[in-house]
Parts: structure tokens; C-alpha cells; sequence
């Protein structure tokens, strides 16, 4: 079976400071890997996957097998970072399965 | 421009009331999904279809069905309409290329008094 979990409902942090978003899979197979986020009044978009091993606004994550990690990170986190954050885990059979999502507040 | 569009932004209907919730998506994709979202559950995967006229089970099936006659189109059925079912309701759709990007609807709010 696919399961996400992501262990923080709400992460607040100042601006500059630094973020980490934890996501923790369990998946028999080798998984594919996505952060997904929403941010006020918009559709859920993807923000990044394992895959690709890129940067975007700012956002790492590295895909750790043997701790079936999958966490967020940004060095320096800025106020239209604040948003609603999900990590998500598609197997073989493409099912896209979702954790139950962490909400990002940063302050100025 | 990528889309995907579900027909209403906001439903109100009765307990009892069979339900159509409706996603068009405009990509050619294979994949379409129906979510649930609610606040403390996350997304949670109601049913997916693969190919026309085919479903799977998500985790959450329990008084909902799906239709999906047309490549383009699915279809979300609650066939008696309950309170707990009042959630926001997301659909999105997938190519099957390997690690690709799921592109979502902009939800539907179903209320069910």
C-alpha cells in the first residue's frame, strides 16, 4: 500500500529563516516523488519532484531511500512562501496518493 | 494553456440528493483522479480512472461511484447525498509518461444540508 506522511500540520517561521517541511513515504516499489502547493484562492500546482533534482522558488528536496524521506527545504524563507504544502507518492500504477498537507505561515 | 475544469464552484444540495460533480480536461491525458479535501485530512483519493471506461478504488470510495465514457470527461456520482460527504472536491488528470505533473480543477465546494 502507498501512504504520505507528513507529521506537521502548521509550520511558522520569520522571514530569512530557514525551512524544512518533513514527508516520510512507505511504498514497497520504487516510488515517484512530488511536493505539490496551494496558496491562498489558487489551484493545487506542483512545486517540485525527485526526479528532477531542481530548484524552484528557492525549494530543494532530496529523496532519502533509506530513511523513505522526501523533506522540503529552502534556506532562507520569504513571505509569499506562506502556503499550504503536500507531498505526494505515485507508484506503479500512476495512483497519486497524498499526505495530509502542512501549512506554511512566515512572518515578516 | 493546460485545463482542467469542473462545472460548478459552489454546490448546495440535499441530504438524500444524488449528485453530479463533472471535470473536463483538455490534455489528452489517460489519468483523471477525484479528491476529497478536508482541513487535518489532506487530499484524499476517492476514485482514479486509467482509460475510458476504467476505475480504481482510491481510499476513500464508500458512497461515491464514477463515470468515465469520454476520454476528457469524469464524473463524480454521490448516489444519496449525506452530511459528512460536505467537503471541497478536487479533480485532476495525468499523462502516463513517467513522474509526470497531475494538473488540478479549481474544486468544487459541496455543501449538503
Amino acid at each position: 500500500a502507498q501512504r504520505v506522511t507528513q507529521p506537521e500540520k502548521l509550520l511558522s517561521v520569520f522571514k530569512g529563516a530557514p525551512v524544512e517541511l518533513k514527508c516520510n513515504y512507505s511504498y514497497s516499489g520504487s516510488p515517484e516523488l512530488f511536493w505539490y502547493v496551494q496558496y491562498s484562492r489558487q489551484r493545487l500546482q506542483l512545486l517540485l519532484r525527485h526526479i528532477s533534482r531542481e530548484s524552484i522558488k528557492g525549494f530543494t528536496a532530496d529523496l532519502n531511500k533509506g530513511e523513505t524521506s522526501f523533506h522540503l527545504k529552502k534556506p532562507f524563507a520569504q513571505e509569499e512562501d506562506s502556503a499550504m504544502y503536500y507531498c505526494a507518492l505515485s507508484g506503479d500504477t500512476d495512483k497519486l496518493i497524498f499526505g495530509t498537507g502542512t501549512r506554511l505561515q512566515v512572518f515578516p | 494553456d493546460v485545463k482542467v475544469t469542473q462545472s460548478s464552484r459552489y454546490l448546495v444540495k440535499r441530504t438524500g440528493e444524488k449528485v453530479f460533480l463533472e471535470c473536463v480536461q483538455d490534455m489528452d491525458h489517460e489519468n483523471m483522479f477525484w479528491y476529497r479535501q478536508d482541513p487535518g485530512l489532506g487530499l484524499r483519493l476517492i476514485y482514479f480512472s486509467y482509460d475510458v471506461k476504467m476505475k480504481e478504488k482510491g481510499d476513500i470510495p464508500e458512497g461515491y461511484s464514477v463515470s468515465r465514457e469520454k476520454k476528457e470527461r469524469f464524473s463524480l456520482i454521490l448516489e444519496s447525498a449525506s452530511t459528512n460527504q460536505t467537503s471541497m472536491y478536487l479533480c485532476a488528470s495525468s499523462s502516463l509518461t513517467v513522474n509526470t505533473e497531475a494538473f488540478f480543477g479549481q474544486g468544487t465546494r459541496l455543501t449538503v444540508v
